[in-house]
């Protein structure tokens, strides 16, 4: 149990454009999801924490309006990244924590974002 | 704030041999969770143990044990039988408690780099 899944793996676009990544918890409820970005051979920044019904809390240092995050239920949550530009090309990881979990985090695979 | 410190960039090990990779955090709470966290190449991060502050007993979960010095602040994995399916990055992460129901986020170390040589 405590599946996550993340579409699209991989996403190769033009500049300029918006690209939406979809997280999913497959087989239970996840009561907060969290949102990362990872350069190459670095570790995990957090980009954002968002509940199921509210505004995602973003961290320092990252747009608001560049990372949109939508929560629509607890079940699934969005990051579109907006007007992307080639520095915004990156490793994208989503995680879903639930209830009774111990603080827990379960990771989706990742997605891959090329901005040419 | 909490902060997370791995030294080892980089560790090897022969395979079925034991190694252990460093952590230490920084934390004003008393009440936290700390986990290791495996990357493989695939780059799925992967649970590998995890400890609650309250327990004085140190997790284990198969070949992987951990050594928790509270007072220190340190809490190191070891791997016995180091296994090739072992190489991967590790990332030790710090979580304080969170009772309302949802989530505290992790703070993440940099991350230790484990190649396992046959």
């Amino acid at each position: 149990g405590a599946v996550v899944s993340q579409h699209p793996s991989r996403v190769i676009c033009k500049s300029g454009t918006s690209v939406k990544i979809e997280c999913r918890s497959l087989d239970f409820q996840a009561t907060t999801m969290f949102w990362y970005r990872q350069f190459p051979k670095k570790s995990l920044m957090l980009m954002a924490t968002s509940n199921e019904g509210s505004k995602a809390t973003y961290e320092q240092g990252v747009e608001k309006d560049k990372f949109l995050i939508n929560h629509a239920s607890l079940t699934l949550s969005t990051l579109t990244v907006t007007s992307a530009h080639p520095e915004d090309s990156s490793f994208y990881i989503c995680s879903a924590s639930r209830a009774g979990a111990g603080n827990e985090q379960f990771f989706g695979p990742g997605t891959r974002l090329t901005v040419l | 704030a909490q902060t997370v410190t791995q030294s080892q960039p980089e560790m090897s090990v022969q395979e079925a041999e034991t190694v252990t990779l460093s952590c230490t955090y920084d934390t004003s709470e008393s009440d936290y969770y700390l986990f290791w966290y495996k990357q493989p190449p695939s780059r799925q991060m992967i649970l590998v143990i995890r400890q609650e502050a309250y327990k004085q007993q140190n997790a284990t979960e198969n070949r992987f044990s951990v050594n928790f010095q509270k007072a220190a602040k340190s809490f190191s994995l070891k791997i016995s039988d180091s296994q090739l399916g072992d190489a991967a990055m590790y990332f030790c992460a710090y979580s304080k408690r969170f009772g309302g129901g949802g989530s505290e986020k992790l703070v993440f170390g940099k991350g230790t780099k484990l190649t396992v040589n046959p």
